[in-house]
């Protein structure tokens, strides 16, 4: 299965401000998906990002707030911004795993202060 | 929406008891996964069910595919401290679509 990096593994951010996510695949993937974690809770879609075309936002998580970007099969990019402290989790980037079920990175825990 | 709703929410075992966990939903799903995720990490794929009453092994793990497709069971023999984590389910609702809905969530702690 696909080994996903993902940086910075944590990361503390004054509010107002802006937090980009990287996420590097060891393989090209067609589809790579953000997920977000909020503390004590369970993993939340945010988005899908496809190579080549805008990314697919699940409801309650809009473009301004969370731009993503999928330059190539092996990368892509949350943004995460105007933070405020809601905003504060645990973000996790993933891929398909085979035909079923997905391989996540280890993570991007945000504190919002 | 859909939801799935895992039981217990958290437990407390001895170090070689024997662990059940379950996951159930209102809603038929078709596939059934299972993962853990431990501290600071991302959730790894543990077990895969593929139809109803499926009963699948992974080493102490063993995982079984509701026969009314709307609950799974995970259940871990002889639990050691590395067990400790937490345990998702996840389900896929529609065939073709690569969308999963993760569980609520089992927070394992082993005592040694």
């Amino acid at each position: 299965s696909a080994v996903i990096s993902q940086k910075p593994s944590r990361d503390i951010c004054q509010r107002g401000t802006s937090l980009t996510i990287q996420c590097q695949v060891d393989s090209q993937v067609t589809m790579m998906f953000w997920y977000r974690q909020q503390p004590g809770q369970s993993l939340t879609l945010i988005a899908t990002a496809n190579q080549g075309s805008e990314a697919t936002y699940e409801s309650g998580f809009v473009i301004d707030k969370f731009p993503i970007s999928r330059p190539n099969l092996t990368f892509s990019t949350l943004t995460v911004s105007n933070m405020s402290p809601e905003d504060s989790s645990i973000y996790l980037c993933s891929t398909r795993q085979g035909g079923y079920g997905y391989t996540f990175g280890s993570g991007t825990r945000l504190t919002v202060v | 929406g859909q939801q799935l709703n895992q039981s217990p929410q958290s437990m407390f075992i001895q170090e070689g008891e024997d662990v059940s966990m379950n996951c159930t939903s209102s809603s038929i799903f078709n596939t059934w996964l299972w993962y853990k995720q431990d501290p600071g990490e991302g959730p790894v794929l543990l077990i895969a069910l593929y139809k109803a009453g499926e009963l699948t092994s992974n080493g102490r793990l063993t995982a079984q595919f509701g026969i009314t497709r709307k609950d799974s069971f995970l259940n871990i023999s002889a639990s050691i401290p590395s067990d400790v984590g937490i345990y998702f389910c996840a389900g896929q609702g529609s065939i073709g679509t690569y969308k999963y809905i993760f569980g609520t969530g089992t927070r394992l702690k082993v005592l040694a």
